[in-house]
């Protein structure tokens, strides 16, 4: 797991209101990214950064931002949650050209 | 299409069998090629990675790659019941360096005692 931890790992908030979920590593990694799961569609990226305050856009990332002010962090915001981001998230950190070390997972529902 | 198809399965083999997961991808282009194994509730975890034509063997595991036929496979030999997942294939398209990867939506495997 790479030393990665995520938080909160479960959490329920409502429709409208901003969700903040934090990703933490401890491997010194440069590339951190955000990833969805919901059945169906697989594991999708969200955002990703390639070092400290260099981010960009994934596959879905509508709806979403993101923010890496240190190595180690990487924050993922919901700015008004909605029902349509109820999933797992998946923080991931690695390397270039090698595998990705992903993080325990926070569940997310919206209501 | 989808980036990257794979049949979802349930697939099931008896113990001590070789289970076969396929795979296939859209991008001509794409460069390295990974398998994870999720559990149930769990996050994926790296089983292997393959960026050449051919096999490569890690174990009771073997990953094979024919870049022309846009096609990843993975066998497991001596299936145990813990093999029991979800195993997904991922595919690196390279043309970043941010080691992009476009998942499938996963084959869950059953291995039956």
């Amino acid at each position: 797991d790479a030393g990665i931890t995520q938080s909160p790992r479960h959490k329920v908030t409502e429709t409208g209101t901003p969700v903040t979920l934090r990703c933490h590593q401890t491997e010194n990694h440069r590339y951190m990214y955000w990833y969805r799961q919901d059945p169906g569609h697989g594991l999708r990226l969200i955002h990703y950064s390639y070092g400290v305050k260099d981010t960009d856009k994934g596959e879905v990332s509508d709806g979403y931002s993101v923010s890496r002010s240190k190595t180690e962090d990487f924050l993922l915001t919901l700015e008004s949650a909605t029902s349509s981001q109820t999933s797992v998230y998946f923080c991931a950190t690695g390397e270039v050209y090698n595998e990705q070390f992903f993080g325990p997972g926070t569940r997310l529902t919206v209501l | 299409q989808k980036e990257v198809e794979q049949n979802s399965g349930p697939l099931s083999v008896p113990e001590g069998a070789i289970a076969s997961l396929n795979c296939t991808y859209s991008d001509r282009g794409s460069q390295s090629f990974f398998w994870y194994r999720q559990y149930s509730g769990k996050s994926p975890e790296l089983i292997m990675f393959i960026y050449s034509n051919g096999d490569k063997e890690d174990g009771r595991f073997t990953a094979q790659l024919n870049k022309a036929s846009q096609y990843v496979s993975l066998l497991i030999r001596d299936s145990q019941p813990s093999d029991s997942a979800t195993y997904l294939c991922a595919v690196n398209r390279g043309r970043t360096g941010a080691n992009n990867l476009f998942f499938g939506t996963g084959t869950r495997l059953t291995v039956i005692p």
